[in-house]
């Protein structure tokens, strides 16, 4: 079955820096690639999400890259606000096994440093 | 647009009691919902899949018993947990499964939070 490898699990930045988390995946049949936000007490937030048909996608501040070849895909997020601190987590998902079940990574906890 | 709502966002009730919690997706009709359980500092885990008038699906290690799921509509899903004991304190959270362009996205309700005493 799948498996998400996500890292770093803890990331300190200073405001205004950029920060990047970085996912592995095992499943080639993997084409969906989701990234949310989850902040203290609360359900996790779609921030971006990225198709295997699509090398990067970009969203303000956020973008996200995915190699198909290496089987990994990144969150990168530029100017880092304090707002930004929170629990990030990547997933993948094999549309074509007939099931729409994501695989989570384990979690990035980062904190912007004003 | 792709808003989930859950019901109670907290509960804490007496061991050996039941507790529904209900999700509902409030703009756009979904077909499949998902129940996640997740721990202080922990990821997410999949607890079942709940398909439209049809059984959930369980992951392996999940008592179908112990957490009974119903999704009578495409806008409602709800999760009873039976005869709570204080082991099944956690955070439980619910997504809805949205179509869209190039396939299926989920969007996630803002968790319950259970506590038994």
């Amino acid at each position: 079955g799948e498996n998400v490898e996500q890292h770093p699990s803890t990331l300190s930045v200073q405001e205004g820096d950029s920060a990047v988390i970085k996912c592995t995946y095992s499943d080639s049949a993997s084409n969906y690639f989701p990234w949310y936000k989850q902040e203290l007490g609360k359900g996790p937030q779609l921030i971006i999400d990225i198709r295997s048909n699509v090398g990067e996608k970009k969203d303000q501040r956020i973008a996200v890259t995915l190699n198909k070849t290496a089987k990994h895909f990144s969150l990168h997020i530029t100017e880092t606000q304090p707002e930004d601190s929170a629990v990030y987590f990547c997933a993948a998902s094999p549309f074509n096994r007939g099931t729409y079940k994501y695989i989570f990574g384990t979690g990035t906890r980062l904190k912007v440093l004003a | 647009g792709a808003v989930v709502s859950q019901h109670p966002s907290w509960v804490i009730c007496k061991s050996g009691t039941s507790v529904k919690i209900e999700c509902r997706s409030l703009d756009f009709q979904a077909t499949t919902m998902f129940w996640y359980r997740q721990f202080p500092k922990q990821s997410l885990m999949l607890m079942a899949t709940s398909n439209e008038g049809s059984k959930a699906t369980y992951e392996q290690g999940v008592e179908k018993d112990k957490f009974l799921i119903n999704h009578a509509s495409l806008t409602l899903s709800t999760l009873t947990v039976t005869s709570a004991h204080p082991e099944d304190s956690s955070f439980y959270i619910c997504s809805a499964s949205r179509s869209g362009t190039g396939g299926e996205t989920q969007y996630f309700g803002p968790g319950t939070r259970l506590l038994v005493l």
